[in-house]
């Protein structure tokens, strides 16, 4: 069982949006704004695609964005691309004396109809 | 360009050690946090262990307290990861990975199997 509640699945067809759903505690996601998103291919590293809640690294797409909402986060990728399918893991700081200094979704696998 | 290049990883029996490494170039290592995180074959990604710069901080999952130790050599631009007393649920690609309270930069990975 993981920290952050994501779900196991989400499917959409080619210039449909998705939001993918992060949910956790006001000890992670809600008490903190150092939410990120990550895309990890299957053998791939994971790339950060989202961080600080709603920030976009140099080089993602403006198609991902990111929010939050008390103890949830959202990813929304709008314009779906092929390249898209993939799994999407929030993650979340946890603060200095939890179990974890860091606590991960349990992935969400992104269909691309 | 930033690299983080792991190494160390292999077969153990349960009840051993093997002490992972990373080795970073293209940032200036001792200004930055770093992190490990594992990623069991098919599951998802948990987050092991970190250092602060100096290595004066570290911080584990509790898993894996008291049996891993994260270390780092800023001379060397280097981190470490010494894994005693191994079972089997610590079978997983170990990643190092760039630490801002999130994760920018990713190494490739390095699998680590514990089995008889």
């Amino acid at each position: 069982q993981s920290a952050l509640t994501q779900p196991r699945s989400v499917s959409g067809s080619p210039g449909q949006s998705v939001t993918i759903s992060c949910t956790g505690t006001s000890s992670d996601v809600g008490g903190y704004n150092y939410v990120s998103w990550y895309q990890q291919h299957p053998g791939k590293a994971p790339k950060l695609m989202i961080y600080d809640v709603s920030k976009r690294p140099s080089g993602v797409p403006d198609r991902f964005s990111g929010s939050k909402s008390g103890n949830t986060a959202s990813l929304t990728i709008s314009g779906l691309q092929a390249e898209d399918e993939a799994d999407y893991y929030c993650c979340s700081y946890a603060g200095s004396y939890t179990f974890a200094h860091v606590v991960f979704g349990g992935g969400t696998k992104l269909t691309v109809l | 360009e930033v690299q983080l290049v792991e190494s160390g990883g292999g077969l153990v029996q349960p009840g051993g050690s093997l002490r992972l490494s990373c080795a970073a170039s293209g940032f200036t290592f001792s200004s930055y946090w770093m992190s490990w995180v594992r990623q069991a074959p098919g599951k998802g990604l948990e987050w092991v262990a970190n250092i602060k710069q100096d290595g004066s901080e570290k911080y584990y999952v509790d898993s894996v307290k008291g049996r891993f130790t994260i270390s780092r050599d800023n001379a060397k631009n280097s981190l470490y990861l010494q894994m005693n007393s191994l079972r089997a649920e610590d079978t997983a690609v170990y990643y190092c990975a760039r630490d801002l309270l999130q994760f920018d930069y990713w190494g490739q990975g390095t699998l680590v199997t514990v089995s008889s």
